[in-house]
Protein backbone atom coordinates (compact mmCIF):
# COMPACT_ATOMS: atom_id res chain seq x y z
CA UNK A 1 0.00 0.00 0.00
CA UNK A 2 1.57 3.31 -0.90
CA UNK A 3 1.97 5.51 2.24
CA UNK A 4 2.61 8.86 2.87
CA UNK A 5 3.76 9.98 5.97
CA UNK A 6 4.14 13.33 7.89
CA UNK A 7 4.50 14.18 11.05
CA UNK A 8 1.19 15.82 12.49
CA UNK A 9 2.49 18.62 14.54
CA UNK A 10 1.64 20.91 15.58
CA UNK A 11 5.39 22.84 14.64
CA UNK A 12 5.72 25.87 16.62
CA UNK A 13 7.98 28.18 15.03
CA UNK A 14 8.60 32.12 15.80
CA UNK A 15 8.23 34.80 13.78
CA UNK A 16 11.09 34.81 11.35
CA UNK A 17 12.59 31.81 11.86
CA UNK A 18 12.58 28.54 9.38
CA UNK A 19 10.15 26.34 9.59
CA UNK A 20 11.29 23.00 7.94
CA UNK A 21 8.58 20.38 7.38
CA UNK A 22 9.34 16.67 6.31
CA UNK A 23 7.70 14.06 4.85
CA UNK A 24 8.44 10.09 3.92
CA UNK A 25 7.07 8.12 0.89
CA UNK A 26 7.13 4.30 0.58
CA UNK A 27 6.76 4.09 -3.37
CA UNK A 28 9.78 3.88 -4.26
CA UNK A 29 9.02 4.61 -8.16
CA UNK A 30 7.61 7.98 -7.59
CA UNK A 31 7.86 10.51 -9.99
CA UNK A 32 6.34 13.44 -8.91
CA UNK A 33 5.81 15.24 -5.42
CA UNK A 34 3.44 17.97 -4.17
CA UNK A 35 3.80 20.47 -1.18
CA UNK A 36 0.32 21.64 -0.69
CA UNK A 37 -1.04 24.43 1.88
CA UNK A 38 -4.27 24.43 3.98
CA UNK A 39 -5.63 27.06 5.85
CA UNK A 40 -8.72 26.00 8.34
CA UNK A 41 -11.98 25.98 6.52
CA UNK A 42 -10.38 26.38 3.22
CA UNK A 43 -9.08 23.65 0.42
CA UNK A 44 -5.71 23.02 -0.08
CA UNK A 45 -3.75 25.18 -2.30
CA UNK A 46 -0.53 24.50 -4.51
CA UNK A 47 2.47 25.57 -3.39
CA UNK A 48 5.57 23.87 -4.50
CA UNK A 49 6.23 20.83 -7.46
CA UNK A 50 9.60 18.95 -7.35
CA UNK A 51 10.30 16.47 -9.81
CA UNK A 52 13.86 15.51 -9.30
CA UNK A 53 16.48 15.27 -6.44
CA UNK A 54 17.63 18.23 -4.74
CA UNK A 55 16.57 21.93 -4.28
CA UNK A 56 14.18 23.96 -5.71
CA UNK A 57 13.34 27.83 -4.31
CA UNK A 58 10.51 30.16 -4.97
CA UNK A 59 10.64 32.54 -2.83
CA UNK A 60 10.30 31.94 0.80
CA UNK A 61 10.25 28.21 0.00
CA UNK A 62 12.48 25.11 -1.33
CA UNK A 63 11.55 22.48 -1.61
CA UNK A 64 14.05 19.41 -0.99
CA UNK A 65 14.23 15.85 -2.84
CA UNK A 66 16.15 12.66 -1.90
CA UNK A 67 14.42 10.13 -4.00
CA UNK A 68 17.14 7.55 -2.41
CA UNK A 69 15.84 8.36 1.01
CA UNK A 70 12.47 8.36 -0.36
CA UNK A 71 12.12 11.88 1.31
CA UNK A 72 10.86 14.86 0.58
CA UNK A 73 10.59 17.81 2.69
CA UNK A 74 9.74 21.86 2.24
CA UNK A 75 11.46 24.88 4.07
CA UNK A 76 9.49 28.26 4.87
CA UNK A 77 12.64 30.99 5.58
CA UNK A 78 11.44 34.01 7.46
CA UNK A 79 8.46 32.23 9.28
CA UNK A 80 5.27 34.66 9.28
CA UNK A 81 2.10 34.58 10.91
CA UNK A 82 -0.14 33.96 7.79
CA UNK A 83 2.35 30.92 7.14
CA UNK A 84 0.02 29.11 9.69
CA UNK A 85 -1.85 26.57 7.91
CA UNK A 86 -1.61 22.64 7.40
CA UNK A 87 0.57 21.60 5.29
CA UNK A 88 0.15 18.47 2.88
CA UNK A 89 2.51 16.30 1.20
CA UNK A 90 1.54 14.77 -1.89
CA UNK A 91 2.89 12.13 -4.21
CA UNK A 92 2.29 11.35 -7.64
CA UNK A 93 2.52 7.12 -8.94
CA UNK A 94 5.07 6.83 -11.74
CA UNK A 95 4.06 7.10 -15.41
CA UNK A 96 1.42 4.69 -16.61
CA UNK A 97 -0.43 4.33 -13.27
CA UNK A 98 -3.73 5.15 -14.79
CA UNK A 99 -6.05 7.38 -12.81
CA UNK A 100 -3.08 10.41 -11.96
CA UNK A 101 -4.59 9.99 -8.43
CA UNK A 102 -2.64 12.03 -5.69
CA UNK A 103 -1.30 9.78 -2.49
CA UNK A 104 -1.58 12.69 0.26
CA UNK A 105 -0.02 12.52 3.60
CA UNK A 106 -2.11 13.48 6.91
CA UNK A 107 -0.53 17.06 7.09
CA UNK A 108 1.44 18.91 9.41
CA UNK A 109 0.11 21.93 11.57
CA UNK A 110 2.33 24.85 11.20
CA UNK A 111 2.17 27.67 13.78
CA UNK A 112 3.98 30.69 13.57
CA UNK A 113 4.19 33.00 16.63
CA UNK A 114 4.37 36.28 16.09
CA UNK B 1 -4.09 29.65 -15.35
CA UNK B 2 -5.71 26.05 -13.57
CA UNK B 3 -8.55 27.71 -11.79
CA UNK B 4 -10.98 25.41 -10.60
CA UNK B 5 -14.30 26.72 -9.63
CA UNK B 6 -16.84 25.24 -7.22
CA UNK B 7 -20.40 26.31 -6.99
CA UNK B 8 -22.12 26.16 -4.64
CA UNK B 9 -19.45 27.01 -1.50
CA UNK B 10 -22.22 26.65 0.99
CA UNK B 11 -25.29 24.24 0.93
CA UNK B 12 -27.91 24.27 4.17
CA UNK B 13 -30.65 21.54 3.29
CA UNK B 14 -33.26 19.49 5.39
CA UNK B 15 -32.38 15.77 5.95
CA UNK B 16 -33.98 13.42 2.45
CA UNK B 17 -32.74 16.45 0.15
CA UNK B 18 -30.13 15.61 -2.70
CA UNK B 19 -27.99 18.29 -3.38
CA UNK B 20 -25.71 18.94 -6.31
CA UNK B 21 -22.08 20.18 -6.28
CA UNK B 22 -20.79 21.34 -9.88
CA UNK B 23 -16.75 21.35 -10.40
CA UNK B 24 -15.48 23.34 -13.46
CA UNK B 25 -12.16 24.00 -14.75
CA UNK B 26 -12.03 27.14 -16.47
CA UNK B 27 -9.29 27.54 -18.36
CA UNK B 28 -8.53 23.88 -19.23
CA UNK B 29 -9.90 20.93 -20.19
CA UNK B 30 -9.87 17.56 -17.51
CA UNK B 31 -10.90 14.39 -18.39
CA UNK B 32 -9.70 13.39 -14.99
CA UNK B 33 -11.23 15.32 -12.22
CA UNK B 34 -11.27 14.34 -8.27
CA UNK B 35 -13.80 14.57 -5.56
CA UNK B 36 -12.73 14.50 -2.35
CA UNK B 37 -14.37 14.69 1.03
CA UNK B 38 -12.71 16.39 4.61
CA UNK B 39 -14.53 15.73 8.21
CA UNK B 40 -13.35 18.58 10.76
CA UNK B 41 -9.81 18.16 11.57
CA UNK B 42 -9.51 15.27 9.54
CA UNK B 43 -7.32 14.94 6.49
CA UNK B 44 -8.36 14.60 2.92
CA UNK B 45 -10.36 11.39 1.79
CA UNK B 46 -11.02 10.86 -1.84
CA UNK B 47 -14.17 9.59 -3.07
CA UNK B 48 -14.12 9.04 -6.71
CA UNK B 49 -12.14 10.24 -9.79
CA UNK B 50 -14.10 11.52 -12.30
CA UNK B 51 -13.85 10.58 -15.67
CA UNK B 52 -15.17 12.27 -19.39
CA UNK B 53 -17.33 10.02 -21.38
CA UNK B 54 -16.96 7.04 -18.85
CA UNK B 55 -18.37 5.85 -15.15
CA UNK B 56 -16.55 7.18 -12.19
CA UNK B 57 -14.44 5.17 -10.18
CA UNK B 58 -15.35 4.95 -6.53
CA UNK B 59 -12.65 4.19 -3.88
CA UNK B 60 -13.27 1.39 -1.14
CA UNK B 61 -16.53 2.24 0.92
CA UNK B 62 -18.32 5.23 -0.63
CA UNK B 63 -21.77 4.61 -1.99
CA UNK B 64 -22.19 4.60 -5.80
CA UNK B 65 -26.15 5.01 -5.87
CA UNK B 66 -25.58 7.78 -2.94
CA UNK B 67 -22.93 10.07 -4.30
CA UNK B 68 -23.61 10.23 -8.15
CA UNK B 69 -20.77 12.03 -10.26
CA UNK B 70 -21.46 12.64 -13.91
CA UNK B 71 -18.46 13.93 -15.93
CA UNK B 72 -20.32 15.03 -19.23
CA UNK B 73 -17.95 17.61 -20.52
CA UNK B 74 -13.93 18.03 -20.71
CA UNK B 75 -14.80 21.28 -17.76
CA UNK B 76 -17.30 20.11 -15.76
CA UNK B 77 -17.86 17.44 -13.33
CA UNK B 78 -21.09 17.11 -10.70
CA UNK B 79 -21.22 15.30 -7.50
CA UNK B 80 -25.01 15.01 -6.46
CA UNK B 81 -25.78 13.48 -2.95
CA UNK B 82 -28.76 11.81 -2.49
CA UNK B 83 -31.34 11.78 -0.29
CA UNK B 84 -28.52 13.69 2.18
CA UNK B 85 -28.69 12.81 5.98
CA UNK B 86 -27.05 14.44 8.79
CA UNK B 87 -24.01 12.45 8.19
CA UNK B 88 -23.23 13.19 5.35
CA UNK B 89 -22.16 16.82 6.68
CA UNK B 90 -19.25 17.55 5.75
CA UNK B 91 -16.78 19.90 3.45
CA UNK B 92 -16.61 18.55 -0.47
CA UNK B 93 -13.64 19.63 -2.45
CA UNK B 94 -13.12 19.01 -6.05
CA UNK B 95 -9.91 18.79 -7.79
CA UNK B 96 -8.93 18.32 -11.43
CA UNK B 97 -5.80 18.28 -13.18
CA UNK B 98 -3.93 19.71 -16.32
CA UNK B 99 -3.67 17.35 -19.10
CA UNK B 100 -0.30 16.45 -21.21
CA UNK B 101 1.90 14.87 -19.00
CA UNK B 102 1.61 12.44 -15.69
CA UNK B 103 3.50 14.85 -13.39
CA UNK B 104 0.83 17.61 -13.16
CA UNK B 105 -0.37 18.63 -9.98
CA UNK B 106 -4.35 18.73 -8.49
CA UNK B 107 -5.71 21.84 -8.38
CA UNK B 108 -8.52 21.98 -6.04
CA UNK B 109 -11.92 24.22 -6.10
CA UNK B 110 -13.13 26.45 -3.04
CA UNK B 111 -14.52 23.21 -2.15
CA UNK B 112 -18.44 22.98 -0.83
CA UNK B 113 -19.66 22.87 2.84
CA UNK B 114 -22.48 20.81 3.47
CA UNK B 115 -24.84 20.64 6.38
CA UNK B 116 -27.72 18.88 6.45
CA UNK B 117 -30.41 19.46 8.98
Amino acid sequence: QKEVEQNSGPLSVPEGAIASLNCTYSDRVSQSFFWYRQYSGKSPELIMSIYSNGDKEDGRFTAQLNKASQYVSLLIRDSQPSDSATYLCAVNPPSGAGSYQLTFGKGTKLSVIP
Amino acid sequence: GAVVSQHPSWVICKSGTSVKIECRSLDFQATTMFWYRQFPKQSLMLMATSNEGSKATYEQGVEKDKFLINHASLTLSTLTVTSAHPEDSSFYICSARLEGRNNQPQHFGDGTRLSIL
